[in-house]
């Protein structure tokens, strides 16, 4: 089945330290991939997004996720967090072909900040 | 530009009731999504408009339903409320159908007492 999986439900880490947050897809072909950002009580920002090309790519607020096909994965990074990144983040996909817009998400990935 | 605008933001509702929620789009963005966001379920696809047509629908019941006006506002609706259906609903615009980004709006909370 198609899936979409985010391994950490909860994260901590230090205000200036690098951050790592996994997701792993399960498709037939590459899906169209992206990450959201959800602060409490907020919507959905886009942060970044892969369809193709360049395996590595640039987000907002300096984030950046690559693209790795022989692991399926689209892991999201920060080489330095700051207080305000504390917020929920999923990862969603979309099919290649077909379907319209329908996302599918993970279950997302609690980050804490400490200071 | 502004962005996605839902109304009403908080909205309390008895069990057995309907309620319609509002989404305005991005200007110029044609589909709109609708997700339901619960802490069980996490964030689940409703459905997408596009063009006033119904393009996609997730698998919800027939208590779900939604339209979209020529200006690509949406609403949805849900009948015969129960108490699983408390949620934040989402509602996403996007440029066209099929593959563009989609950007969110604050959602509606809805809670059923």
């Amino acid at each position: 089945a198609q899936s979409v999986t985010q391994p950490d439900i909860h994260i901590t880490v230090s205000e200036g330290a690098s951050l790592e947050l996994r997701c792993n897809y399960s498709y037939g072909a590459t899906p169209y991939l992206f990450w959201y950002v959800q602060s409490p009580g907020q919507g959905l920002q886009l942060l970044l997004k892969y369809f193709s090309g360049d395996t590595l790519v640039q987000g907002i607020k300096g984030f950046e996720a690559e693209f790795k096909r022989s692991q399926s994965s689209f892991n999201l990074r920060k080489p330095s967090v700051h207080w305000s990144d504390a917020a929920e983040y999923f990862c969603a996909v979309f099919p290649p072909t077909g379907g319209g817009n329908k996302l599918t998400f993970g279950t997302g990935t609690q980050l804490k900040v400490e200071l | 530009k502004a962005g996605v605008t839902q109304t009403p933001r908080y909205l309390i509702k008895t069990r057995g009731q309907q309620v319609t929620l509002s989404c305005s789009p991005i200007s110029g963005h044609r589909s709109v999504s609708w997700y339901q966001q619960t802490p069980g379920q996490g964030l689940q696809f409703l459905f997408e408009y596009f063009s006033e047509t119904q393009r996609n629908k997730g698998n919800f019941p027939g208590r779900f339903s939604g339209r979209q006006f020529s200006n690509s506002r949406s609403e949805m609706n849900v009948s015969t409320l129960e108490l699983g259906d408390s949620a934040l609903y989402l509602c996403a615009s996007s440029l066209l159908s099929g593959g563009h980004e989609q950007y969110f709006g604050p959602g509606t909370r809805l809670t059923v007492t």
